[in-house]
């Protein structure tokens, strides 16, 4: 079984611009969780989606937005790019979005690098 | 809210020996799950060993075992018979039974000395 995939793995981006970073879960896995990590901050938590509906949400502006297909697959937007969220960011898929009763598969990651 | 400490940011350990990570967290929740997760240079983070919070009995997987301590909060991480392959960054991660978002340490980064 094919694991999580996300795509581009890297991206150079210009202040003010927006990015759109892909991830596909692993087949069958309903949920996509999304993940920023820092040097200075750690991992943090950006948000959750479960069948389609963003579940849970983490404490980032408006700026970072998310969705997710009917076949699971989740895309987020960070529009109006900043340099502090250059970061890698981690994408996750579970059965059913319950941490503890699902271990969450994570992908490779996207490394963004905003100039 | 729910958060984890990692107080030491870097640990070395000789090939063969046993090294302990540690690691401490507050939550208001009687319920939850805690995790150890192994971030390699390939930054692809891979489950190592999970503990639920209502079994009093420590978790194994191979080298790897916790020490739990519920009313301490406390929930380190031994590796024994180190390998090379185990040099990565750790982190220490914790979820209430009901939620679905991971609360992460700031990491311990394990050297393994051949």
């Amino acid at each position: 079984k094919a694991g999580v995939t996300q795509t581009p793995r890297y991206l150079i981006k210009t202040r003010g611009q927006q990015v759109t970073l892909s991830c596909s879960p692993i087949s069958g896995h309903r949920s996509v969780s999304w993940y920023q990590q820092t040097p200075g901050q750690g991992l943090q938590f950006l948000f959750e989606y479960f069948s389609e509906t963003q579940r849970n949400k983490g404490n980032f502006p408006g700026r970072f937005s998310g969705r997710q297909f009917s076949n699971s697959r989740s895309e987020m937007n960070v529009s109006t790019l900043e340099l502090g969220d250059s970061a890698l960011y981690l994408c996750a898929s579970s059965l059913e979005g319950l941490a503890g009763y699902n271990e969450q598969f994570f992908g490779p990651g996207t490394r963004l690098t905003v100039l | 809210a729910q958060t984890v400490t990692q107080s030491q940011p870097e640990m070395s350990v000789q090939e063969a020996e046993t090294v302990t990570l540690s690691c401490t967290y507050d939550t208001s929740e009687s319920d939850y799950y805690l995790f150890w997760y192994k971030q390699p240079p390939s930054r692809q983070m891979i489950l190592v060993i999970r503990q639920e919070a209502y079994k009093q009995q420590n978790a194994t997987e191979n080298r790897f075992s916790v020490n739990f301590q519920k009313a301490a909060k406390s929930f380190s991480l031994k590796i024994s018979d180190s390998q090379l392959g185990d040099a990565a960054m750790y982190f220490c991660a914790q979820v209430e039974t009901s939620g679905s978002r991971l609360t992460f340490g700031e990491g311990t980064q394990l050297t393994v000395n051949p």
